[in-house]
This record gives C-alpha cells, sequence and structure tokens, in this order.
C-alpha cells in the first residue's frame, strides 16, 4: 500500500455517461496529479494540483473535468467519453515539486473501459 | 517533448541473472528516478539519483548516471520472479519540476 487510494477499480461507461474517479491520499503531501496510461504510450500528465490550486492542465480535454475539494481528495469527473479515452487512470501525491520532495505516490489506477 | 526512453523496450532472463535497463533523456535535468510498475497497478518509486551524483546503491538495485551522454541505467543483480514488472526512469521538467516519463522496459524473470 502506497498511502493512496482509487476507487473504482474498474469503470465500463457508455459515451453518453457522466462517471467520477476518487483519489484519496493521507500522507500529508501537498501536491497531486492525475495520470493516463494508455498501452504503449508513455505516462501522459493530465493535472497537477499544489494544496488544491490547480497549476497545470495539460490541453485536456474538457470532457475530463478534475476538482481538488482539499488537499487529501482529488476527483476525475468524466462526461461524454471517447473509446480512446479507454485507459488506465492513475492518481499520484508527493510532498512537493522539489528533489526527493517529487518522488511520487501512486494508487493502483481505475481501469476504465468506454463502450 | 518526451524525456526519457528506455531500451530495450522488452527483457526476458532467467532467475538468478542480471538485468539491465537504460534510459536516455533529451534536456538538463535535477534528478533522475527510477519506478516499477506491476502490471496494471500504480507504479511505485524506486530510487532518485542527483544530477550531480554518479552512482547510486539500494539493495540489490544499482543505478547510473552520467550527465554527459544524458544517460541512466539500472542493474538489478540476482533476479527474482517478483522482479517481474515494467520499469520507467522518470526526469524532471526543470521549468516546472513537473516528472516526465519514458516509455518503460518490460522485464520478465523465469524461474
Amino acid at each position: 500500500e502506497t498511502g493512496v487510494t482509487q476507487t473504482p477499480r474498474h469503470l465500463v461507461m457508455g459515451m453518453t455517461n457522466k462517471k467520477s474517479l476518487k483519489c484519496e491520499q493521507h500522507l500529508g503531501h501537498n501536491a497531486m496529479y492525475w495520470y493516463k496510461q494508455s498501452a504503449k504510450k508513455p505516462l501522459e500528465l493530465m493535472f497537477v494540483y499544489s494544496l488544491e490550486e490547480r497549476v497545470e492542465n495539460n490541453s485536456v480535454p474538457s470532457r475530463f473535468s478534475p476538482e481538488c475539494p482539499n488537499s487529501s481528495h482529488l476527483f476525475l469527473h468524466l462526461h461524454t467519453l471517447q473509446p480512446e479515452d479507454s485507459a488506465l487512470y492513475l492518481c499520484a501525491s508527493s510532498p512537493g515539486f522539489t528533489g526527493a520532495k517529487n518522488i511520487q505516490y501512486f494508487g493502483a489506477g481505475t481501469r476504465l473501459s468506454v463502450l | 517533448s518526451q524525456q526519457g526512453e528506455e531500451d530495450p523496450q522488452a527483457l526476458s532472463i532467467q532467475e538468478g541473472e542480471n538485468a539491465t535497463m537504460n534510459c536516455s533523456y533529451k534536456t538538463s535535468i535535477n534528478n533522475l528516478q527510477w519506478y516499477r510498475q506491476n502490471s496494471g497497478r500504480g507504479l511505485v518509486h524506486l530510487i532518485l539519483i542527483r544530477s550531480n551524483e554518479r552512482e547510486k546503491h539500494s539493495g540489490r538495485l544499482r543505478v547510473t548516471l552520467d550527465t554527459s551522454k544524458k544517460s541512466s541505467s539500472l542493474l538489478i543483480t540476482a533476479s527474482r520472479a517478483a522482479d517481474t514488472a515494467s520499469y520507467f526512469c522518470a526526469t524532471d521538467d526543470t521549468g516546472f519540476q513537473k516528472l516526465v516519463f519514458g516509455t518503460g522496459t518490460r522485464l520478465l524473470v523465469s524461474p
């Protein structure tokens, strides 16, 4: 266990559905991240939050909407997804952004399938 | 742009053998990290090496860093079946300190 919990572990949704992914960390970290991992592609950084403030949005389509209500919780709201959005979505946290504080702790991921 | 690229993409060895994976990157870095990922799971941090370090050890892991060649290697000695996983290098983006991950090396260790 890394201290980062993601739910659900698996999710199947239609293109017209709305669903949310949840991430929770109790490590006292200040930074939280959403990544997308597709087969045969590098890990793609989607969003970065620092103390509940979004600090990076890597040109992610608006059908992905993040929310960080507090420093321990991070959500990824999904709506009208496309089949190419099927992937493993990983949440991570880190103490900070510099040096050893940039060591990231990952959740087990949510395997998303869009039909 | 993508920073880390691992080589080889896949590696298959027998238990007890050593496994070496290489990572190349394109720009100046402050640190380089190695992570491991078991199939369908999250990544787990293994080791961090700073740009002013040349070699670092942790248990059966040995990491080297050559900043002049912009490359790093991860050596796993006396491998075990439980080492079967994908291994990723990650470099920090000096502009924002975010990590950029490579495509990974898939390691298979057969009993």
